[in-house]
């Protein structure tokens, strides 16, 4: 299986409103990674695990918490969101940094 | 700091009509050199990884090379399907994180 798998594929939310976004990859990788990706802009790096562990955490503001249950999946808790988080949201995955990396298909959010 | 600038911005081809695609970077120590295929809408699909100058790899009409300070992307008589994003990446000794380039769009017309 070498396929990294997103949920939803859609979401549409109010800035007062609770959701998470759901990902899971079944390679084997032991690095997982959150991006968020702006139209016409490369992806621009959220958070990083390793082994499970939170690495890497690039001055994202507080609304956005990530989760790694365990070594498949990956979670990114949204809470408090402004119109302005409105993007494509894509989960990755490699055997470890800095590897290639196996993206998802993306949750495209819309935050009213 | 890392650094990762693609050219063109922009490309149009006829179908069979081969081209390069330019990736040139500024690192501290290449740990790896990345290139991904984005669709519209689309998370990127990943490609190469390139390690060292000199090295080449390929898939199908896909052809990546590697020099000290520049990486290319041959595409060899295009398919109107090779429309796409491309886009680079670089992992350094500095950061092993990727940094991307801006990408190259290509559409490739039949």
């Amino acid at each position: 299986d070498t396929e990294v798998t997103q949920t939803p594929k859609h979401l549409v939310m109010g800035m007062t409103n609770k959701k998470s976004l759901k990902c899971e990859q079944h390679m084997g990788h032991r690095a997982m990674y959150w991006y968020k990706q702006k139209a016409k802009k490369p992806p621009e790096l959220m958070f990083v695990y390793s082994y499970e562990k939170l690495s890497i955490n690039e001055s994202v503001p507080s609304r956005f918490s990530p989760e790694c249950p365990n070594s498949s999946l990956l979670n990114l808790h949204l809470h408090a969101l402004q119109p302005e988080d409105s993007a494509l949201y894509l989960c990755a995955s490699s055997q470890a940094p800095p590897e290639g990396q196996f993206f998802g298909p993306g949750t495209r959010l819309t935050v009213l | 700091e890392d650094q990762v600038t693609q050219s063109p911005e922009a490309l149009r081809l006829q179908e069979g009509e081969s081209s390069s695609l330019n990736c040139s970077y500024t690192v501290s120590g290449l740990r790896g050199l990345f290139w991904y295929r984005q669709d519209p809408g689309k998370g990127p699909e990943f490609l190469f990884t390139l390690y060292s100058a000199g090295e080449e790899k390929e898939k199908e009409r896909l052809k990546a090379t590697l020099t000290k300070k520049v990486s290319f992307l041959h595409i060899t008589a295009p398919k109107p399907e090779d429309s796409a994003t491309y886009l680079c990446a670089v992992a350094s000794g500095g950061s092993y994180i990727p940094t991307f380039g801006r990408g190259t769009s290509l559409i490739v017309h039949p």
